[in-house]
């Protein structure tokens, strides 16, 4: 158990529609990320958090959002959802106080297909 | 250019045998760290080790080994004596410092598969 939380754990739902997927990062945990892998590709980056403000965007579609509130968890917001969309959605989260290359913990991940 | 390039995509070993995947890395800092993780088919990402630049000790964990090389670039992982449970997709990735903030980079992975 890596201490990071993600729900919901799978999720199906249509395209056009909206979901919400939601992390909790290990306690204490300021950075997080989330990252896209679609089916037997690798992990492309999304967007990094760290205390409550955007740090780094990486391949996030204009349909996607997402934020990290006062109490560090964060939310990722996929709307207008297309079928190429389906993917499993890590969260992961570091400790990041210091620069000292922290490790960074992946939940297990949310999946979603979208049919 | 690829910051971290896993030159294997996939690799197949019949059990028992050693298998090395190769990890080479591109950075201009001086502290930098590195990482293995391990995916395996039911999709959770585990992390495996840590390294910072500064330990060239090879680090040895079981039937897990890391060798470390500075003057190669490179990271790699072995597994002695693989076995069936090993079969995944192993990502390798470098955190450094880019911005003014901590980047982290993950290479495409290699898929291992063993065979029994």
């Amino acid at each position: 158990d890596s201490g990071v939380t993600q729900t919901p754990k799978h999720l199906i739902t249509a395209t056009g529609q909206r979901v919400t997927l939601r992390c909790s990062p290990r306690s204490g945990d300021l950075s997080v990320y989330w990252y896209q892998q679609s089916l037997d590709q690798g992990l492309q980056f999304l967007i990094q958090y760290y205390n409550g403000e955007e740090r780094a965007k990486g391949n996030i579609l204009e349909r996607f959002s997402a934020q990290q509130f006062p109490d560090l968890h964060s939310e990722l917001n996929l709307s207008s959802l297309e079928l190429g969309d389906s993917a499993l959605y890590f969260c992961a989260s570091s400790l990041d106080r210091v620069y000292s290359g922290n490790t960074i913990y992946f939940g297990e991940g949310s999946w979603l297909t979208v049919v | 250019a690829q910051k971290v390039t896993q030159a294997q995509t996939e690799i197949s070993v019949v059990e028992k045998e050693d298998v090395t995947l190769d990890c080479v890395y591109e950075t201009r800092d001086t502290t930098y760290y590195l990482f293995w993780y391990k995916q395996p088919p039911s999709g959770e990402l585990v992390f495996l080790i840590r390294r910072n630049s500064f330990d060239e000790q090879n680090e040895i964990s079981g039937r897990y080994s890391w060798n470390f090389q500075k003057s190669t670039s490179s990271f790699n992982f072995t597994i002695t004596a693989s076995q069936v449970v090993d079969s995944a997709v192993y990502f390798c990735a470098l955190r450094e410092r880019s911005g003014g903030y901590q980047k982290v980079t993950f290479g495409t992975g290699t898929k291992l598969q063993v065979i029994p």
